[in-house]
């Protein structure tokens, strides 16, 4: 069964420094995988997805994802984090619908 | 601009008074999904409609129905809403099935 593993639940990250959010996958074929974030009370918005092509994908806000079929992953970074990062980060692989990930909660502190 | 829209932004019901969620949208895309997001955990696919044609998740409750009378709108009825169904309720849209999904600002639900 496909599914979608998110192994923390919160992330602290000071501001300036890096950040990754964790996310694994169990697909059968090739992965749709995509990030969201959803800030309070709004709905969840589209970061970037990976389909096909560069294994290093580019997303909204500075955002980048790196896709690592041999570990099964797709894990999201940043380079430098800031204050307005800290959000809920859902990882999500397409099979017929969207499957998610359990969620992350990011904080950045200043 | 505003390409899915959800209206109310807040709604509150009474236990067992009918209600109903619209969401619309000015993309034109064929898909449109309902979902259901219980504090911070990951939304709940209910139902989507591929143009006119409706798909129900297996463990839709019989509680919940929804319309789509054209290409922009859809709406999520909740026939007797249960203390159970308050929650965040998000629309979103999609070009086709395979296609990154754009979520409107979402309708919070609560049962009174």
């Amino acid at each position: 069964a496909q599914s979608v593993a998110q192994p923390e639940d919160q992330v602290n990250v000071a501001e300036g420094n890096p950040l990754t959010v964790k996310c694994t996958y169990s697909v059968s074929g090739n992965p749709y995988l995509f990030w969201y974030v959803q800030y309070p009370n709004r709905g969840l918005q589209f970061l970037l997805k990976y389909i096909t092509g560069d294994n290093l994908v580019k997303g909204s806000y500075g955002f980048e994802a790196e896709f690592n079929k041999s570990q099964t992953s797709f894990h999201l970074k940043k380079p430098s984090a800031l204050v307005s990062d800290s959000a809920l980060y859902f990882c999500a692989v397409l099979e017929g619908k969207l499957i998610f990930g359990q969620g992350t909660e990011l904080s950045v502190k200043p | 601009d505003a390409m899915v829209i959800q209206n109310p932004r807040y709604q509150v019901t009474q236990f067992g008074k009918p209600v109903t969620l619209s969401c619309s949208q000015t993309l034109n895309h064929n898909v449109m999904y309902w979902y259901q997001q219980k504090s911070s955990q990951a939304p709940k696919l209910l139902f989507h409609y591929y143009d006119k044609d409706f798909n129900n998740e297996a463990d839709t409750p019989d509680n919940f129905q929804s319309r789509r009378p054209n290409t922009s709108f859809c709406f999520l009825d909740i026939r007797s809403p249960g203390l159970g169904d308050a929650a965040m309720y998000l629309c979103a849209t999609a070009i086709g099935p395979n296609y990154e999904q754009y979520f409107g600002p979402g309708t919070r639900l609560t049962v009174t």
